[in-house]
């Protein structure tokens, strides 16, 4: 079946560093997305992977690794806007070719 | 651009009462879709349209309907709300081919009573 798992909730300290992991077991594959979505807002994306290594954009970096079915995405130097979910996604060619497959999400709560 | 809007934000019916959630694009963007997010799940599919006069099914169609005349209106149809359709409701679109980010609305909250 199709399934994508992330840790439900994670806290995390100002200035530090956090790491939020994705396992996914799907059918397909075809790219994996990270969102990000502030408490009553619209998903917003953050990052694409389709090969693996490690993608770099600012403070944000995301990691795919297709034979573990895997993937973190890292966020450096936090901040206290940084609170929000993390949603993963994965993209299965399915019968559309375009349907993504999401987690539940990882709710990042960052203190002072 | 006003990128994905939706319409209304917030909504609350009764059972059985049926409402239209309106979605717009103004990207010229093919691909639309509608999904419902609820506590401790992730987003699922209701609906998507890859084109003008295409729609298709996705992982939770029942109870719902959809119609794409234009490229840009994509709205979803409640037939007889029912408690268990209450929920955050996103379109979202997507452009044909590259990585295909999809765009979100911002969303409507429904309430059915």
């Amino acid at each position: 079946g199709q399934n994508i798992d992330q840790p439900t909730e994670m806290t995390a300290t100002e200035g530090a560093i956090v790491q939020i992991n994705c396992t996914y077991q799907t059918s397909g594959f075809n790219g994996l997305f990270w969102y990000q979505q502030h408490a009553g807002e619209a998903p917003t994306f953050l990052s694409y992977n389709v090969l693996d290594g490690l993608e770099e954009k600012g403070r944000f970096s995301s990691f795919l690794s297709r034979s573990k079915g895997y993937s973190y995405l890292l966020l450096k130097e936090l901040q206290m806007k940084d609170s929000a979910s993390y949603l993963c996604a994965v993209r299965d060619p399915g019968d559309s070719n375009y349907q993504l497959i999401w987690g539940a999400g990882t709710k990042l709560i960052i203190k002072p | 651009n006003a990128g994905v809007t939706q319409t209304p934000k917030f909504q609350v019916l009764k059972t059985g009462q049926s409402m239209t959630l309106q979605c717009a694009q103004d990207m010229n963007h093919e691909y639309m879709s509608w999904y419902r997010q609820d506590p401790g799940m992730g987003l699922r599919l209701i609906h998507y349209s890859v084109g003008a006069g295409i729609t298709d099914q996705g992982e939770v169609p029942n109870g719902y309907n959809v119609s794409r005349s234009t490229t840009e209106d994509f709205p979803l149809r409640l037939l007889s709300a029912a408690p268990s359709q209450t929920s955050v409701y996103f379109c979202a679109s997507t452009p044909h081919g590259g990585r295909e980010t999809q765009y979100f609305g911002p969303g409507t909250r429904l309430l059915v009573l």
